[in-house]
């Protein structure tokens, strides 16, 4: 199983909104909605930020956004601010009950 | 509350093997799968597997079929991960961790509670 593809660095200033895409297959992110979003600062364990394509944790502030089209899945964060700065991964199921990750994308808040 | 509580750093050689133990506390044990995930250095996530805290089934990734096995101990509420034939691409920080009890446990979806991550380092 192929690790789901995202880009390697996006960049904002405090206040704008981003989109961080992660693109897999018709076998995985296309086929189920069960796609996940990770906050990871490095040293600490990653955070959920995102669960099935659309939902948020209790505690996630409402910036914090996700949706789905096709084979790609998004991560939308507005209203940026300095401690949104980490790395953020997206997940999938790939089914037979098995998951893949993506390569990870680091925010850089300017 | 839920915790997650991973045993210490490891140092292996290549070829050996390496046991992680991960202790659950603050909700029922059984009731829940845990899963593995690990982070080489500059790496991204890589989920490995996950267990059946109460029967024990496994299901594990492809790439660590034959690699590795998952156990529990349910009188102490612990997982264990065992991955065996180490290799230097093995070293990475190994996280337990479990699905949230709104989420659907289905691979990667949902992982709400992490341990605080174990170093396992391979090198001769």
């Amino acid at each position: 199983q192929s690790a789901l593809t995202q880009p390697a660095s996006v960049s904002g200033s405090p206040g704008q909104s981003i989109t961080i895409s992660c693109t897999g297959t018709s076998s995985d992110v296309g086929a189920y909605n069960y796609v996940s979003w990770y906050q990871h600062h490095p040293g600490k364990a990653p955070k959920l930020m995102i669960y099935e394509v659309n939902n948020r944790p209790s505690g996630v502030p409402d910036r914090f956004s996700g949706s789905k089209s096709g084979n790609t899945a998004s991560l939308t964060i507005s209203g940026l601010q300095a401690e949104d700065e980490a790395d953020y991964f997206c997940s999938s199921y790939t089914g037979s009950y098995t998951g893949v990750f993506g390569g990870g994308t680091k925010l850089t808040v300017l | 509350q839920v915790q997650l509580e991973q045993s210490g750093a490891e140092v292996k050689n290549p070829g050996a093997s390496v046991k992680v133990s991960c202790k659950a506390s603050g909700y029922t044990f059984t009731g829940y799968y845990i899963h593995w995930v690990r982070q080489a250095p500059g790496q991204g996530l890589e989920w490995m597997g996950r267990i059946n805290s109460n029967s024990g089934g496994t299901n594990y990734a492809q790439k660590f079929q034959g690699r590795v096995t998952m156990t529990r101990d349910t009188s102490i509420s612990t997982v264990y991960m065992e991955l065996r034939r180490l290799r230097s691409d093995d070293t990475a920080v190994y996280y337990c961790a479990r699905v949230s009890p709104v989420a659907f446990d289905y691979g990667g979806n949902g992982l709400e509670y992490w341990g605080q991550g174990t170093l396992v380092t391979v090198s001769s």
